[in-house]
């Protein structure tokens, strides 16, 4: 099993409070993803990183921020969480983009805004 | 637009029969497609790969199918197993970019005794 782990599993907060989750690799890939999973909309990015400190948004993007320090590290922050941001997140990790580069996701991240 | 469209949402079927998963995509221009199994409560982990010369792959008693001219892929599961209940993905990448990855909604198989 590729080595990505994902922080906290599960957590309720409230609506208005920031949140953070985290994604750790152990695989020194290059890319990683954050993406939000919904009934009926499948996975959808948020946001990805194609290296320290370069990150760029995806589909879904706004109300939530990131950040790259390191390369095994991969931050997702809600600034002030809403109730339409209760979903399962995942964090994914590629090493490269080509044929080759097979997704690798992480166990998730189940987050409730009440 | 770059699209992927799975069919059927959802499917029930008794343990050891067969089905079949459709995928139709509008990606361009085309890398390669993935079929995804997510158990419930899990990441999504990669069945198989398809590039744009390869027609058919078995992985075990799954076998995907690419059709490049028409835009289609199917994945068969022969003898089905109550372990086959999960969702099914597909995903298709663009040639170029980080973000060249262009996902399905997924159907849902349960497998019943």
């Amino acid at each position: 099993d590729a080595g990505i782990t994902q922080s906290p599993r599960h957590k309720v907060t409230e609506t208005g409070t920031p949140v953070t989750l985290r994604c750790h690799q152990t695989e020194n890939h290059r890319y990683m993803y954050w993406y939000r999973q919904d009934p009926g909309h499948g996975l959808r990015l948020i946001h990805y990183s194609y290296g320290v400190k370069d990150t760029d948004k995806g589909e879904v993007s706004d109300g939530y921020s990131v950040s790259r320090s390191k390369t095994e590290d991969f931050l997702l922050t809600l600034e002030s969480a809403t109730s339409s941001q209760t979903s399962v997140y995942f964090c994914a990790i590629r090493e490269r983009t080509g044929a080759t580069g097979e997704l690798f996701f992480g166990e998730g991240s189940r987050l409730t805004v009440l | 637009k770059n699209q992927v469209e799975q069919s059927p949402q959802s499917l029930i079927i008794l343990e050891g029969k067969n089905c079949t998963l459709q995928c139709n995509y509008t990606v361009s221009p085309f890398s390669n497609l993935r079929w995804y199994k997510q158990d419930t409560g899990r990441g999504p982990v990669s069945l198989t790969i398809m590039t744009f010369s390869e027609n058919t792959k078995s992985n075990g008693r799954y076998t995907a199918t690419l059709d490049a001219d028409t835009k289609q892929s199917s994945l068969h599961i022969t003898a089905s197993q109550l372990s086959d209940s999960a969702s099914y993905i597909c995903v298709v990448s663009a040639l170029t970019g980080a973000n060249n990855l262009f996902f399905g909604t997924g159907t849902r198989l349960t497998v019943i005794p």
